[in-house]
């Protein structure tokens, strides 16, 4: 089944602790991209990759750092979480070439204190 | 200037009735994509339809339509026969064609489906 899954799908943290929220997809989709959600503001890019080791900042990139070493993964890295950062993160991959649908991960829903 | 826009956070309708939500839309990209997605309280993203814009057809897919008004730069997604089960948030989004091709997204109209 194709899909994209995230890693933990909820998780509730203290303020500077480091984590990492996994991403990964089964459809060897060259573009992946990390969203938040926050209430009001609809979803925002955070950053996005058009390939592997290819990574670019989107609207909100601040206190967030990715990686992508592999084509199907796509971690997203919080070093020092602070409490703004708690939100609904959302995985999203596609093709490339494409403007039609990215696939979303079940979401992850972050808590820091 | 917002991107997408959508004017109403919440709607009510009733059961079996039709309901428009309305998106308008900003981009100078003359290759772009619009989509709607659902996200009930579960919070996942459920994609719903998609119209690319040089589709000459409005999308439709199942009880779900998209009102494609190129001229306007509007999307407006009909819901035909509401059902309580199509409670949710609905959001508009649009992905250009060119740049960082990031999903733009409206915020979102709450649709409530009265019984």
């Amino acid at each position: 089944e194709a899909q994209v899954t995230q890693n933990p799908r909820y998780l509730i943290t203290v303020t500077g602790k480091k984590l990492t929220v996994t991403c990964s997809q089964n459809m060897n989709h060259e573009y992946m991209s990390w969203y938040r959600q926050d209430p009001g503001l609809g979803l925002r890019q955070i950053y996005y990759s058009m390939n592997v080791e290819v990574t670019d900042k989107g609207d909100v990139p601040e206190g967030y750092k990715v990686s992508r070493k592999e084509k199907r993964n796509f971690p997203l890295i919080l070093e020092s979480p602070s409490p703004n950062q708690t939100s609904l993160y959302f995985c999203a991959s596609s093709w490339e070439g494409s403007v039609n649908e990215q696939f979303f991960g079940p979401g992850t829903r972050l808590t820091v204190l | 200037a917002q991107k997408i826009t959508q004017t109403q956070p919440g709607m009510f309708v009733q059961e079996k009735e039709a309901v428009t939500l309305d998106c308008t839309y900003d981009t100078s990209d003359p290759s772009y994509g619009l989509f709607w997605y659902k996200q009930p309280s579960s919070g996942e993203m459920i994609f719903l339809i998609y119209q690319g814009s040089y589709d000459q057809q409005n999308a439709t897919e199942g009880r779900y339509s998209l009102n494609f008004q190129k001229a306007r730069k509007s999307a407006n997604l009909v819901i035909s026969a509401s059902q309580l089960g199509d409670s949710a948030m609905y959001f508009c989004a649009m992905r250009e064609g060119t740049g960082r091709r990031a999903l733009t997204f409206g915020s979102g109209t709450r649709l409530q489906v009265q019984p």
